[in-house]
């Protein structure tokens, strides 16, 4: 069962473009949204991340947006750069209980053409 | 120096052989987690522990085991491995707290013929 679904596989975006990565989550436990970017030969590493009770997070060019109505929650890279190519990865967690852990979407390979 | 390190970074081993990563962090952090990641399955928990005396298992545990040897360290043991476990392994570490920021190391390439 995959609890977290990530869209799209791949995108090609050229310089300067938005590049927009979609989420969508099953269990409506889930409270912390995180995205993770990972370059070649590297382990991913936290991009950015939001809690429910915001709609919006903007840190420089990266944005998330959520919609707790529609369980989705999606990355906007403004004004994409070639060095912006990377694998990105949502996740999603719940804090309920003493036990938590982050369930990964299956990530998308963004190449940002010159 | 990296926070988390993992020896060894790229493997070769044969069917039926018994590997064991490791995993090492500075981080000072009580949770640390061993992932699978193949491509275009994402990033899969294999085990992960809460502390020295916790372990438990993630999704896909079968044919891995684990050992928390002390707050810095954690293995991953392949005890007869089998050319489907040919991937890329990484461990993670995350406070018991605060932030739900996950560090990741740099991987371990395993190959099994």
């Amino acid at each position: 069962q995959q609890q977290v679904k990530q869209s799209p596989q791949s995108l090609i975006v050229q310089k300067g473009g938005i590049s927009i990565i979609n989420c969508a989550y099953e269990n409506t436990a889930f409270d912390y949204f995180p995205w993770y970017q990972q370059f070649p030969g590297k382990g991913p590493a936290l991009l950015i991340a939001i809690r429910p009770d915001v709609s919006e997070k903007k840190e420089g060019r990266f944005t998330i947006s959520f919609n707790k109505s529609a369980k989705q929650f999606s990355l906007h890279i403004m004004d994409s750069q070639p060095g912006d190519s990377a694998t990105y990865f949502c996740a999603a967690s719940s804090r309920g209980g003493s036990n938590y852990k982050l369930t990964f979407g299956k990530g998308t390979l963004l190449t940002v053409n010159p | 120096d990296a926070d988390v390190t993992q020896t060894p970074r790229n493997r070769i081993t044969k069917t039926g052989k018994r590997i064991m990563l490791e995993c090492s962090q500075t981080k000072g952090h009580d949770r640390m987690y061993w992932y699978r990641q193949d491509p275009g399955l994402g990033l899969r928990l294999i085990y992960y522990s809460f502390d020295v005396k916790d372990i438990n298992k993630g999704e896909i545990s079968d044919g891995y085991s684990v050992s928390r040897q002390a707050q810095a360290k954690f293995s991953l043991s392949l005890e007869s491995a089998i050319p489907n476990q040919t991937a890329l392994y990484f461990c993670a570490t995350s406070e018991a707290t605060g932030t739900d920021t996950q560090y990741f190391g740099p991987g371990t390439r395993l190959t099994v013929l």
